[in-house]
């Protein structure tokens, strides 16, 4: 079936750098994302989503960008702190079935922040 | 956000035996909850969709008969693990729909379920 993906398994950046999370979708129906945030032990995180009428949105430190023609959606974290370091998924699903769905997961990214 | 709790945190059975994990919503009520799945350094695998009022709606492939679902009020939702096995071992975790917005996903701590 369609799934989510992401590029990177694991991401390695300096502290106060910038870093970039990518994610391809393959579901062209998907009309809702969303980049979570899970450490470990713990339950997803939401960080930040974003709609398909829309091709960037802004959060405090993160940005998200959706790209819908390539199905490609990326998060942006600014000037990375060691509390970043986590595993980070993006999921999906149609808003337009009325926001009730269930999410799809991509594989996720291990942030790792280096000191 | 919502805020999601989870009981137990983490949960030892034996084979064969049946376990019990809560799911609340503490500061909304949500008509709409949902089970998902996480085996260890995987994604998360949504299991089905809890209504309040009616019957789970499970995703291809997940044992409606194994995974019971009740969703009894607007802030409580349990997922029963019936006849467990040592392959259900697996990271448990609850979500639940809230915002401002209405459509957004907020998850619990999950439950570690351990199967001997």
């Amino acid at each position: 079936g369609e799934s989510v993906g992401l590029h990177l398994p694991t991401l390695s950046v300096q502290e106060g750098d910038n870093s970039i999370i990518n994610c391809a979708y393959s579901n062209s129906a998907s009309d809702y994302f969303i980049w979570y945030k899970q450490e470990s032990g713990k339950g997803p995180q939401f960080i930040i989503d974003i709609r398909s009428n829309m091709d960037k949105r802004q959060g405090q430190r993160v940005t998200v960008l959706l790209n819908k023609t390539v199905k490609h959606l990326s998060l942006q974290i600014a000037a990375t702190q060691p509390g970043d370091s986590a595993v980070y998924f993006c999921a999906e699903n149609m808003y337009s079935g009325g926001g009730a769905d269930g999410l799809t997961f991509g594989k996720g990214t291990h942030l790792i922040i280096q000191p | 956000g919502a805020v999601v709790s989870q009981h137990p945190s983490r949960v030892i059975c034996k084979s064969g035996t049946s376990v019990k994990i809560e799911c609340r919503s503490l500061d909304f009520q949500a008509t709409t909850m949902f089970w998902y799945r996480q085996f260890p350094k995987q994604s998360l695998m949504l299991m089905a969709t809890s209504n309040e009022g009616s019957k789970a709606t499970y995703e291809q492939g997940v044992e409606k008969d194994k995974f019971l679902i009740n969703h009894a009020s607007l802030t409580l939702s349990t997922l029963t693990v019936t006849s467990a096995h040592p392959e259900d071992s697996s990271f448990y975790i609850c979500s639940v729909i809230a915002g401002e917005r209405g459509y957004e996903q907020y998850f619990g701590p999950g439950t570690r379920l351990t199967v001997t």
